[in-house]
């Protein structure tokens, strides 16, 4: 049972556009997501996050809103960078029990062209 | 700082062999979760280990075992290996887990022949 879907395998978009990430939950007591970004033979690194109280945080060009109603979020990146070029996970946490427990999506690779 | 490290980066065993991963979390953290990274599955959570007590257990088998070292520094055995535990192991620290930024390692490539 996948609780945390990323339906689009890979995108690509041209270096300076923006890219959009999405993401779409079901367990509806998760209360915290976060974005991780991982390059080849490098473990990920947590790029940005947000509460659920909140449906917006912006971290320079790296924006996260977040749709409860919908349970979905979506990455947006603007400009985009061939630097961006990796693979993105959206990641899910909360409920009872989860403690330490991150749910992971399956991943977005994403292609910056120049 | 140093970062999380992983040892060994790469292994390779054979089917019914067991395997023992290392992770040395960053200083002063004492959460470390694994997760396990495979092609189309994302990663998923395997376990999380806080002051040397598992806290939290994921969907793997009885085979994939782990502990916690009283500096924090963890392990994981998976026993009679399968082809399908050929994976990237991750292993992941943060100062107390739950919503904290979790920091990976590179991971330990494991393939099973």
């Amino acid at each position: 049972d996948q609780q945390v879907k990323q339906n689009s395998p890979s995108l690509s978009v041209q270096e300076g556009r923006i890219s959009i990430l999405n993401c779409d939950y079901t367990n509806s007591m998760f209360d915290y997501f976060l974005w991780y970004k991982k390059y080849p033979a490098e473990g990920p690194t947590f790029l940005i996050s947000i509460s659920s109280i909140k449906d917006k945080n912006e971290d320079g060009r790296f924006t996260v809103f977040l749709n409860k109603s919908a349970k979905h979020l979506s990455l947006h990146i603007v400009p985009s960078q061939p630097g961006d070029s990796a693979v993105y996970f959206c990641a899910a946490i909360g409920g009872s029990g989860n403690t330490g427990k991150l749910i992971f999506g399956q991943g977005t690779t994403l292609q910056v062209k120049p | 700082k140093a970062g999380v490290t992983q040892t060994p980066r790469y292994l390779i065993k054979t089917r019914g062999q067991q395997v023992t991963l290392s992770c040395s979390p960053i200083s002063g953290h004492r959460s470390v979760s694994w997760y396990q990274q495979t092609p189309g599955q994302g990663l998923q959570f395997l376990f999380e280990y806080f002051s040397e007590t598992q806290r939290n257990k994921g969907n793997f088998p009885g085979r994939f075992s782990g502990r916690q070292f009283s500096n924090s520094r963890s392990e994981m055995n998976v026993s009679t290996l399968e082809l399908g535990d050929s994976a990237l192991y991750l292993c992941a620290s943060s100062l107390v887990g739950s919503a904290d930024t979790q920091y990976f390692g590179p991971g330990t490539r494991l393939t099973v022949l």
